[in-house]
């Protein structure tokens, strides 16, 4: 079974901290994505991730930075939280062409 | 700019009316078109790739086609736990924006009323 875990379902922050959403796969996969998901805009790419220590930006990566220091692990930070970030965070591995999404993290910034 | 719409926006059917859901798209160079099912206030559940035209796949009580500019997702006889939002979406050819990640559609609401 694919598994992909975020290590929160909710977190309220307050605006200007530095916030952590963490992601986890056991599968060895070398492909990791961060997503935000808003009404009316759907699903937009944020970065992802090659490999161990790459990074690429998306669509959307403004305010936002990401870090891989292991393979399984993939973590998106808001360096200074703003109320345009709150939003539904969705992480995302890949076996061959198909992404499975972990359950996300709906972040409440006020 | 790769592109995905997904029709209509939301929809309503009593359960065991059949209907489909659509989805367009502009890519440059499809590597994968994906249909994922999504509940409310969760992860999208992925259900189908399809990679060529003519391309069509099945599970349970849906059907995923797939031409050059369209694909469908077509659902018999419908039950009420059906209901989801279904995602529809594209995978380029490396190189463009966002150049490996998935460009979505917004999505169709579907509500299946007992």
């Amino acid at each position: 079974d694919v598994k992909v875990t975020q290590s929160s379902r909710y977190l309220v922050k307050r605006t200007g901290e530095k916030v952590f959403l963490e992601c986890v796969q056991d599968m060895d996969h070398e492909n990791m994505f961060w997503y935000r998901q808003d009404p009316g805009l759907g699903l937009r790419l944020i970065y992802f991730s090659y490999d161990v220590k790459m990074k690429e930006k998306g669509d959307i990566p403004e305010g936002y930075s990401v870090s891989r220091e292991k393979k399984e692990r993939f973590s998106l930070i808001l360096e200074s939280a703003s109320t345009n970030q709150t939003s539904m965070y969705l992480c995302a591995s890949t076996i061959g062409e198909t992404q499975y999404f972990g359950p996300g993290t709906r972040l409440l910034v006020l | 700019e790769d592109q995905v719409t997904q029709s209509p926006e939301a929809l309503r059917l009593q359960e065991g009316e059949s209907s489909s859901l659509n989805c367009s798209y502009t890519v440059s160079g499809l590597r994968g078109l994906f249909w994922y099912r999504q509940d409310p206030g969760k992860g999208p559940e992925f259900l189908f790739t399809l990679y060529s035209a003519g391309e069509e796949k099945e599970k349970e009580r849906l059907k995923a086609t797939l031409t050059k500019k369209e694909s469908f997702l077509h659902i018999t006889a419908p039950k009420p736990e059906d209901s989801a939002t279904y995602l529809c979406a594209v995978r380029a050819s490396l190189g463009g924006g966002g150049a490996d990640g998935l460009t979505f559609g917004k999505g169709t609401h579907l509500i299946i009323q007992p």
